[in-house]
């Protein structure tokens, strides 16, 4: 079964740097999405994606955040000066369009120094 | 804003224990309600969508039940490889994908 892949699973870094995160959603998948899980807490919505621009985004997802399809297979979330605060699992998820639901990745483990 | 309010927040069944977990929500018109299934470390696993008030879904040892202002998720005698946290999740009408969830359910179903 199609399944949405993340990479790297576990991400250390030191507060400032930049980090990209990486994901391979399902090949025929039209809808991308990032979001995040702060330890103990709910999942939350941070960007959806849909024909090369984003199409809705979160408070969350401020001028630090960006994503980007750089090519027919990857979906990639970039966070340009990390803080502590932003220590969270990072999950991307694929849809096929509207109404239909979204499959998700197991998840990046984003570590802040 | 969308809310999304699960109920239990933990749950603990004896193995064949049947039970139902309860989301409350309150959206800007419902698109859709979803239910996941989360494993620790791992991301949501999608089980169930929901479009109107009256419909219902099966899947095994589950089923997902829908009202105008909750959703039910009824686990009828649950195994122990049932153990995980349930996520209910809505997209209201105006919003593109956004999905907006609940904090979750966890259960652990007992040998």
């Amino acid at each position: 079964e199609p399944e949405v892949t993340q990479t790297p699973s576990h991400q250390v870094t030191q507060m400032g740097q930049e980090v990209i995160l990486r994901c391979v959603p399902i090949s025929n998948h039209l809808y991308f999405y990032w979001y995040r899980q702060i330890l103990g807490q709910k999942v939350e919505f941070l960007v959806s994606f849909y024909n090369n621009e984003i199409s809705e985004k979160s408070e969350i997802f401020d001028d630090q955040f960006s994503v980007e399809r750089p090519d027919g297979s990857n979906f990639t979330l970039k966070i340009r000066s990390t803080k502590l605060e932003d220590s969270a699992m990072y999950f991307c998820a694929s849809g096929g369009g509207n109404n239909q639901p979204q499959h998700f990745g197991d998840g990046t483990r984003l570590s802040i120094l | 804003e969308d809310q999304v309010t699960q109920s239990p927040e933990a749950l603990r069944l004896q193995e064949g224990e049947s039970s139902s977990l309860n989301c409350s929500y309150t959206v800007s018109g419902l698109r859709g309600l979803f239910w996941y299934r989360q494993d620790p470390g791992k991301g949501p696993e999608f089980l169930f969508t929901l479009y109107s008030a009256g419909e219902e879904k099966e899947k095994e040892r589950l089923k997902a039940t829908l009202t105008k202002k909750e959703s039910f998720l009824h686990i009828t005698a649950p195994k122990p490889e049932d153990s995980a946290t349930y996520l209910c999740a809505v997209v209201n009408s105006g919003g593109y994908q956004k999905v907006t969830f609940g904090t979750g359910t966890k259960l652990q179903v007992i040998p």
